[in-house]
């Protein structure tokens, strides 16, 4: 089934520790973003891929990386964690390059930092 | 920036019409979307005006006037599935979305 996947569904993680969310679509869209989603603030993006390759920050980047090395996978490193960075974490993909308007999200991932 | 803003909560009985208003204030206008999101769940596109205008999808329509930077969302014969969060979002030129926090739509019997 098309769509997009994320991993891990959930993880509670020591503050400090590396960590990365992994998102793979199978839709050959070229653009895909990282949101987190925490309660009374909505969606915040962190950052963004327009196409393989290049990368973006978003409205809330600091504490984050990404890499784009293919089309389909887009994953999310917090380097060391702080517990700031416990939230919700979508991962969308959309079709720029055919002209598509509509961001498309995976389940997402439940981060908890103690 | 994206400046948006949405009631946080409403409520309205099984079969009744609920409208959800979005006002927001842009640098630079490329649409607005509305989402559908479950307690738990993805959000799952609903809606898309990039012109003036009313969109009809089934039970559910979106109006947008730019001039004013206003949005509504309609919900007609609500159902008790039509309980979730309603997320409006505006698209800048850049393809980026600003999201609002979301508007909690209860339904009841």
């Amino acid at each position: 089934i098309a769509g997009i996947t994320q991993a891990p569904t959930s993880q509670i993680l020591a503050a400090g520790r590396r960590m990365t969310l992994r998102c793979t679509q199978d839709m050959r869209h070229n653009a895909m973003y990282w949101y987190r989603q925490d309660l009374g603030l909505g969606l915040r993006l962190i950052h963004y891929s327009n196409t393989a390759g290049t990368t973006g920050k978003g409205e809330v980047p600091d504490g984050y990386s990404v890499s784009r090395a293919n089309t389909d996978d887009f994953p999310l490193t917090l380097a060391s964690a702080v517990p700031s960075q416990t939230s919700v974490y979508f991962c969308a993909s959309s079709d720029l390059a055919g002209g598509g308007d509509t961001q498309y999200f995976g389940p997402g991932t439940r981060l908890t930092v103690l | 920036g994206q400046n948006i803003d949405q009631p946080t909560e409403m409520t309205a009985t099984e079969g009744a019409i609920v409208q959800i208003n979005c006002t927001y204030q842009t640098s630079g206008f490329n649409g607005l979307f509305w989402y559908q999101q479950h307690a738990g769940e993805a959000p799952t596109f609903l809606s898309y005006n990039v012109l003036d205008g009313l969109e009809e999808k089934g039970r559910f329509s979106s109006f947008l006037s730019r001039s004013k930077g206003y949005s509504y969302l309609l919900l007609k014969e609500l159902q008790m599935k039509d309980s979730a969060s309603y997320l409006c979002a505006v698209r800048d030129r850049d393809y980026k979305l600003s999201f609002g926090a979301g508007t909690t739509v209860t339904v009841r019997a």
